[in-house]
């Protein structure tokens, strides 16, 4: 398996909503990261989760909330966000500097 | 000054024609280099790779990086309508991933007319 798999592929979500967004990988990779990307533009660093402990913060909102339950799985968990938080959130995994996969995203839109 | 920079902004070039895409960096520690494709609405995708300077060919493709210009390029040959997609240069300082950051370039939209 050499996927990254990322649930919802689509999520509306009010401002008062919470909602999770869900990324797998099976690849035995020991890093795992979220990306924000807004339209036109590039994939912005959020989290990085090394060996299952929160490496980096990029100053994200405390309204995303980064867990990783084990060494597969990766949530971001969303609670009270705002329109301008609506994106492409883009999971990816690694095992070195060139091993980076990324999966499909999650489109979110808040309403 | 953003700390990567690419370009050319969107490019429309005809099918079979050569594209070329840079990207200039200010972070010395940079040693890895990657540029990924990424068609719309789908994640990016891994083409390319190089440590430090040097060449690197992968059938149409070829990446160059130049460290003392702090230069990336990425070569198209033969291009196809199937290369249409946004094309990302990457870097990253070190090895592992509890403290790495990769930083993409701002994106190239190439559009291949047939």
């Amino acid at each position: 398996d050499t996927e990254v798999t990322q649930t919802p592929k689509h999520l509306v979500m009010g401002m008062t909503n919470k909602k999770s967004l869900k990324c797998e990988q099976h690849m035995g990779h020991r890093a795992m990261y979220w990306y924000k990307q807004k339209a036109k533009k590039p994939p912005e660093l959020m989290f990085v989760y090394s060996y299952e402990k929160l490496s980096i913060n990029e100053s994200v909102p405390s309204r995303f909330s980064p867990e990783c339950p084990n060494s597969s799985l990766l949530n971001l968990h969303l609670h009270a966000l705002q329109p301008e938080d609506s994106a492409l959130y883009l999971c990816a995994s690694s095992d070195s500097n060139y091993g980076y996969t990324f999966g499909s995203g999650t489109r979110l839109t808040v309403v | 000054q953003k700390e990567v920079e690419q370009d050319p902004g969107p490019l429309s070039v005809p099918e079979g024609a050569i594209v070329s895409l840079n990207c200039t960096y200010s972070n010395s520690a940079f040693q890895y280099f990657m540029w990924y494709r990424q068609y719309s609405r789908k994640g990016p995708e891994l083409l390319m790779y190089t440590y430090s300077s040097g060449n690197k060919e992968d059938g149409r493709f070829t990446a160059q990086v130049d460290k003392s210009s702090k230069y990336i390029s990425l070569f198209i040959r033969d291009s196809q309508p199937s290369d249409s997609a946004t094309y990302l240069c990457a870097m990253s300082a070190e090895y592992g991933g509890a403290t790495n950051k990769l930083i993409f370039g701002t994106g190239t939209l190439l559009a291949v007319q047939p």
